[in-house]
């Protein structure tokens, strides 16, 4: 089973609607992210979470909300999606940082998002 | 502002050679870089990583070097084969916190 899960895996959606992005995880990390990828624009980040308790902006929040229902779960909305937030999303998943672990980021499957 | 650049968008290699991919970041604080892989299809999957304390780091096929003072890294396969062609992302943090990355460069390994 995958450690880390997002749903749905493809969703397309009118302008004005609003949508729910979901991640869950099973490798018991306290750091989650949510990223969209854009061709020529790579992976950008729009929340991260420390622990339940902590929610912070990334680079693109704007017009993104998130929760952090449990340790294991982390969603992204769309309050009013528009056409410019067609992407790919990836939720992702880390343990606090370690001095010499190689504090790598673990990758959901991507949904991928159609805003017409 | 793209703080961690990959301008290369694409790369072909023949089996057998080396393959570079290089990367350019601008923040002086970043002092952790790593490298991912991605399928199509699939999330990124973490490569290898370099601490700004060191200058190489090495694993199997893979070495990635880090160039403070020009603020570059580079991540050679050595050989290529055709089962790592992907898209690959380099990434920078600073003191452990949000992780930067860059634009991906696809690598094609001609058989």
């Amino acid at each position: 089973d995958a450690d880390v899960t997002q749903t749905p895996r493809n969703r397309i959606t009118k302008t004005g609607k609003r949508i729910m992005l979901e991640c869950s995880q099973t490798k018991g990390h306290d750091r989650m992210y949510w990223y969209r990828q854009d061709p020529g624009l790579g992976l950008r980040l729009i929340y991260y979470s420390f622990d339940v308790k902590d929610i912070n902006k990334g680079e693109i929040s704007d017009g993104y909300s998130v929760s952090r229902q449990a340790q294991a779960k982390f969603s992204l909305s769309l309050e009013s999606a528009i056409p410019n937030q067609t992407a790919l999303y990836f939720c992702a998943t880390s343990t606090g940082w370690l001095a010499g672990a190689s504090n790598e980021q673990f990758f959901g499957p991507g949904t991928r998002l159609t805003v017409l | 502002d793209q703080q961690v650049k990959q301008n290369s968008p694409s790369l072909s290699v023949q089996e057998g050679r080396i393959s570079i991919l290089n990367c350019d970041y601008t923040n002086s604080m970043f002092d952790y870089f790593l490298w991912y892989k991605k399928y199509p299809a699939e999330g990124p999957t973490f490569l290898i990583s370099i601490s700004s304390i060191k200058d190489k780091n090495e694993d199997g096929r893979f070495t990635v070097f880090l160039n403070k003072s020009a603020k570059h890294l580079s991540l050679h396969i050595v050989p290529s084969q055709p089962g790592d062609s992907a898209v690959y992302f380099c990434a920078a943090s600073g003191a452990g916190n949000q992780f930067y990355f860059g634009t991906g460069t696809s690598l094609t390994v001609i058989p």
